[in-house]
Formats: structure tokens, sequence, C-alpha cells
């Protein structure tokens, strides 16, 4: 096990709706990266959080939002669910310490919009 | 252009055989490390192996080896003496900082099937 948990683990919405998915990180980890996943195809990058404050984030619309507590949990959030909104929602967390940083990933939550 | 590419979208070896999983990568940084992940269908991503950019031998962990041939931009894990419980998808990803952040950049995957 990595450590890393999310939930809920499974998800259900219908379009339109706004959902928040949860993460809690490993211990001592100050970094938490979130990937979106969909059906047959690899984890693409959403957005990456440090010490509370987004410091990247790949090419998703502003409809995707998140935090990081000072706890170093985080959140994501989706407003107006699309039906392309269903994929696998993975967390990644990490001590950020250059090339060799290892991501430890959450079973992730598999988001179905309806 | 896709930044990891991996042509294999499944594979099938049998228990105790070798499998070779091919990963390709482009990129125009000279620090970049490059990561093998497995995911069972249980959803969770699980680290394998790394390989630094300037990291001059091949790295190894147990049964998992990584090809790394920089000239040629790839670097194939290969596991030896498969077992059933090897069955799952597998991802090469590769960390970059382009803008001056991290993050992983995940190729399509390779699904590989172990037969008794």
């Amino acid at each position: 096990e990595t450590g890393v948990t999310q939930s809920p683990t499974h998800l259900i919405k219908t379009r339109g709706q706004q959902v928040t998915l949860r993460c809690s990180s490993q211990s001592g980890h100050n970094t938490v990266s979130w990937y979106q996943q969909a059906l047959g195809q690899g984890p693409q990058f959403i957005f990456q959080y440090y010490r509370e404050e987004e410091n990247g984030r790949g090419n998703f619309p502003p409809r995707f939002s998140g935090l990081q507590f000072p706890n170093y949990s985080s959140e994501l959030n989706v407003n107006a669910l699309e039906l392309d909104d269903s994929a696998l929602y993975l967390c990644a967390s990490s001590l950020e310490k250059g090339m060799n940083t290892e991501a430890f990933f959450g079973q992730g939550t598999r988001l179905t919009v309806v | 252009a896709q930044k990891i590419t991996q042509t294999q979208p499944g594979m099938f070896v049998q228990e105790k055989e070798a499998v070779t999983l091919d990963c390709t990568y482009d990129t125009s940084d000279q620090s970049y490390g490059l990561f093998w992940y497995k995911q069972p269908s249980s959803g969770e991503m699980i680290f394998l192996i790394y390989q630094g950019s300037y990291d001059e031998q091949n790295a190894t962990e147990g049964r998992y080896s990584l090809n790394f041939q920089k000239a040629r931009k790839s670097a194939n894990l290969v596991i030896s003496a498969s077992q059933l419980g090897d069955s799952a998808m597998y991802f090469c990803a590769m960390r970059e900082a382009p803008f001056g952040y991290s993050t992983l950049t995940f190729g399509k995957g390779t699904m590989l099937l172990v037969s008794p």
C-alpha cells in the first residue's frame, strides 16, 4: 500500500452537477498531483499543488479546480459536469526532490457522469 | 507529437518466460526521469522502476530491469520469469520540468497477460 487514500471509490453524477473528490496524501509529502484517466488511456495531468498553492496545470478548463490543505490532504472539484468527464481520477503524492521524485498513487475514484 | 509512445497495446507471455515492453520518449531536456508503473484492475498505479537521464547503468529492481538506450530515446521494461500476478496494464512515464515544476507524462499503456 502507498499510504495515499482517495474517497469515494465510485461515484455517479448527472451532467451539469458538481463533484468533489478527496485525497489523503502520504505522511510527509508536500506535493499532490491529480490525473484523469479515461478508459483505455494513460493518466493525463490535471494540476499539481505544492505547499497549498497550485504550481502547475495541464490542459484542463477552469471548471476543474483544487485545494490542498495544511495537512497536505487535497480536493479536486469539477463544476458543470460533462459526459466526457467520466473517468478514473488519480491522486498522487510526492516529496519533491527533482527528476527522481517518485509519485505514490491512490486507488482512484471512478466517476461516471450520466 | 506524443511524448511517450508505447506501441504494443497488448502482450501475451507464458508463465516463467521473460517479456519486454517497449517505450520510446521525446524530450529536448537534458535532465529527465523515466518510470514504469503497473496498474492492476483495482486501479492503483504501482511504481516498478526508475531510470534517470544521467544514469549510466540500466536500472534493475528484482525481476524488473530497464533497457535504457538514450540515443534511441527508448526505455524498455524487461520482466524476467513472468508470474500470473504480473497480468496488468503497464505504463511508461517521463518526468520533466519544462515550466519549473515537474510532473509525469504517461504513455497509453500495454496490457500484459500471463498464461499458465
